[in-house]
């Protein structure tokens, strides 16, 4: 089976605090994705990397960066949290680079920013 | 550009069919439609993807009408654990390949 694992289920930080949320995939798999997932909104995708060190923007990436400096390992950065950013934030891994591979997620971080 | 929409909710009772229907316009004729499920404290988890026609396997069916401007997902025989949220996927080649997910809809399964 494969194991996608999120470093925090719940995170409480303060605004302008530096945030990393560590997403870990057991799978060797080439894709990885960060989503975050608001009621009403559904999920949208943060950012995404298809391989070691590379990365493409997705539909919200403002507020935030990302890190691939080991393939089985993706990091979402928050460089000063904000209070709308206060989230559940999910990461995802599928096996290759294709948009259409089957997605497998983590458990979901909640972020509460203060 | 592709957009997608579903119901926000739906109730059932258990032994029911339940079928939940996404509207996705402008998606490319290369395009598969994906469905996942989420359960409470859980991430999404891939249920089923199809093309077109119909596709089943042992969770659910998939129906995509010719024109493809929409999909069903069939749950026979929803019980208790089936309550859930279930989003659909398209992918927007018009868009380079931008990965749209519908808002979800909350499936609701009663004694």
């Amino acid at each position: 089976d494969v194991k996608v694992t999120q470093s925090s289920r719940y995170l409480v930080k303060r605004t302008g605090e530096k945030v990393f949320l560590e997403c870990v995939q057991d799978m060797d798999h080439e894709n990885m994705f960060w989503y975050r997932q608001d009621p009403g909104l559904g999920l949208r995708l943060i950012y995404f990397s298809y391989d070691v060190k590379m990365k493409e923007k997705g539909d919200i990436p403002e507020g935030y960066s990302v890190s691939r400096e080991k393939k089985e390992r993706f990091s979402l950065i928050l460089e000063s949290a904000s209070t709308n950013q206060t989230s559940m934030y999910l990461c995802a891994s599928s096996q290759f680079s294709g948009v259409q591979e089957t997605q497998y997620f983590g458990p979901g971080t909640r972020l509460l920013v203060l | 550009l592709a957009k997608t929409t579903q119901p926000i909710s739906m109730d059932s009772y258990e032994g029911q069919e339940v079928n939940i229907t996404c509207s996705h316009n402008n998606i490319a004729t290369n395009d598969y439609i994906t469905w996942y499920q989420q359960f409470p404290s859980q991430g999404p988890r891939f249920i089923i993807q199809g093309y077109k026609t119909k596709v089943t396997n042992e969770v659910a069916s998939l129906f995509i009408p010719a024109d493809r401007k929409s999909s069903t997902l069939s749950l026979p025989r929803v019980s208790l654990s089936d309550t859930a949220v279930y989003y659909c996927l398209v992918v927007d080649y018009n868009q380079g390949g931008k990965l749209i997910f519908g808002q979800g809809t909350e499936l609701s399964v009663k004694p």
